[in-house]
């Protein structure tokens, strides 16, 4: 079955380690994304890429990164900086990018991220 | 980044009844969508509705668009305990620089209790 995988479900870290979130699609998607969600908020976006070997920050960009090898993965790294990483963090694909706005978003089942 | 806006953030209703929720948002749109997510899962996309339709239907689903006043509604007729979930709706106003950016809102939480 096409979709998005999303591993692992649950991660718990130590402050100040860096951690890779990893994000596949098997659905020959153009766009990836990456949002954080907690609770009580809607979803904010992390990061995007409309195309392999570009990407590009969101409205929270700082102290994550990512990169885009390939068009199946978009793995994201939650550095030391982020001051408050300890979230939930979707991992989403689409046709195509934002320019064109009539792409819905195919969506993994997330990663619980806490860091202690 | 423009963001819409759900009304109410919860809604508790019996098996059978529908359940209305509304979306309010900002600046103009090029189209509107929503979104369930079910308890510690992902987003799962449930209808789409461009800025030049008024009124959308897929199933027990009925999606209205009032550009005019800048809402939308969802409504989920004959609702089950299954669909028991948080409902989201996403517009894709301008962010800027060209780029229309997907955005959400909080979600309404919605219990259909049997």
């Amino acid at each position: 079955d096409g979709g998005i995988t999303q591993s692992p479900k649950y991660l718990f870290r130590k402050e100040g380690q860096n951690v890779t979130l990893s994000c596949e699609q098997n659905l020959n998607h153009d766009a990836m994304y990456w949002y954080r969600q907690d609770p009580g908020q809607g979803l904010r976006l992390i990061y995007y890429s409309q195309i392999v070997n570009d990407f590009q920050k969101g409205d929270i960009a700082e102290g994550y990164s990512v990169s885009r090898e390939k068009k199946e993965s978009f793995p994201l790294t939650v550095t030391s900086a982020q001051k408050n990483p300890t979230a939930f963090y979707l991992c989403a694909s689409s046709t195509t990018g934002f320019m064109d706005g009539n792409s819905p978003l195919h969506f993994g089942n997330g990663t619980r991220l806490t860091v202690t | 980044s423009q963001q819409g806006e759900e009304d109410p953030q919860a809604l508790s209703i019996q098996e059978g009844e529908n359940a209305t929720m509304n979306c309010s948002y900002k600046t103009s749109i090029n189209n509107l969508q929503w979104y369930r997510q079910n308890s510690g899962r992902g987003l799962v996309h449930l209808i789409l509705i461009r800025s030049n339709e008024r009124e959308k239907h897929s199933g027990r689903l009925r999606v209205t668009l009032d550009t005019s006043k800048k809402s939308s509604s969802l409504l989920i007729t004959a609702s089950r305990a299954a669909d028991t979930a948080s409902y989201f709706c996403a517009t894709d106003g301008d962010s800027g620089a060209g780029s229309y950016q997907l955005t959400f809102g909080k979600g309404t939480k919605l219990s259909v209790i049997p």
